[in-house]
C-alpha cells in the first residue's frame, strides 16, 4: 500500500531533551516535507527536500533539523525542544516531474514539550 | 514569499445548501492552487486542483474557480452534506522556488 508513515505519533517530551520524528514514504517520491499545525494559523512549512542530500528551509525552520541521506526518509530533529514548539506535526511527499503535484500526508505526529 | 489568504475562518451551513471559500495569493507567477481537506483527527487530503490555463474544474459536487487577474481561486460545495464538515485549506505555491504555502484554513460545519 502507498502510504506515508511517521513515528511516533503521540509524543509527551520535556524542555531540551533531543528527539528525532521519523518520516518513511514507500512511493518512490522525490519531494518531502515537514509542516506544522497551529490553531489559527493553517498549515507552515519548516523543512522540505527536493532529492536525497538536498533539503531547504521553509517558513518557520528555527529551531528544527532536517536530513536526507535516502529518498524514502526523512526524520525532522530537534535537538533543544521547547514549549512553543508544541504543535501537531506532518511529513508530506509528492512526486514533483514537472510543475507541482499531490502531496501525500503521513498521520500526524502530536508534540507537547513541557 | 507568496502570500496566501484564506476566508472566512469558520463557516456553518445548513445541510443542503452552498458553501463557498476564497483564497487570494499574492505571486502572479503561481500556477498551480490545490484544496485540501482535513477531518477531524485525520490527515489533510488533496479534493480538487487547478491549474491556471484553466478558469473552471468541477468534481461532482465540488468546484475550484480561478481569477488570474485578481489573484485569487475559490471552493464551491453544492448540496453540502455532514461529512463535508471538515477544515479546507487552499495553498498557492509560487513558480519558482520550492516552497509550499497553505492557507490559514477554513472550518466548514454542516447542520443536519
Amino acid at each position: 500500500e502507498a502510504q506515508v508513515t511517521q513515528n511516533p505519533r503521540y509524543l509527551i517530551t520535556v524542555t531540551g531533551k533531543k528527539l528525532t520524528v521519523t518520516c518513511s514514504q514507500n512511493m518512490n517520491h522525490e519531494y518531502m516535507s515537514w509542516y506544522r499545525q497551529d490553531p489559527g494559523l493553517g498549515l507552515r512549512q519548516i523543512y522540505y527536500s527536493m532529492n536525497v542530500e538536498v533539503t531547504d528551509k521553509g517558513d518557520v525552520p528555527e529551531g528544527y533539523k532536517v536530513s536526507r541521506k535516502e529518498k524514502r526518509n526523512f526524520p525532522l530533529i530537534l535537538e533543544s525542544p521547547s514549549p512553543n514548539q508544541t504543535s501537531l506535526y506532518f511529513c508530506a511527499s509528492s512526486f514533483r516531474l514537472a510543475g507541482w503535484a499531490e502531496q501525500f500526508f503521513g498521520p500526524g505526529t502530536r508534540l507537547t514539550v513541557l | 514569499g507568496e502570500n496566501v489568504e484564506q476566508h472566512p475562518s469558520t463557516l456553518s451551513v445548513q445541510e443542503g445548501d452552498s458553501a463557498v471559500i476564497k483564497c487570494t495569493y499574492s505571486d502572479s507567477a503561481s500556477n498551480y492552487f490545490p484544496w485540501y481537506k482535513q477531518e477531524l483527527g485525520k490527515r489533510p487530503q488533496l479534493i480538487i486542483d487547478i491549474r491556471s490555463n484553466v478558469g473552471e474544474k468541477k468534481d461532482q459536487r465540488i468546484a475550484v474557480t480561478l481569477n488570474k487577474t485578481a489573484k485569487h481561486f475559490s471552493l464551491h460545495i453544492t448540496e453540502t452534506q455532514p461529512e463535508d464538515s471538515a477544515v479546507y485549506f487552499c495553498a498557492a505555491p509560487p513558480n519558482t522556488g520550492n516552497q509550499f504555502y497553505f492557507g490559514t484554513g477554513t472550518s466548514l460545519t454542516v447542520i443536519p
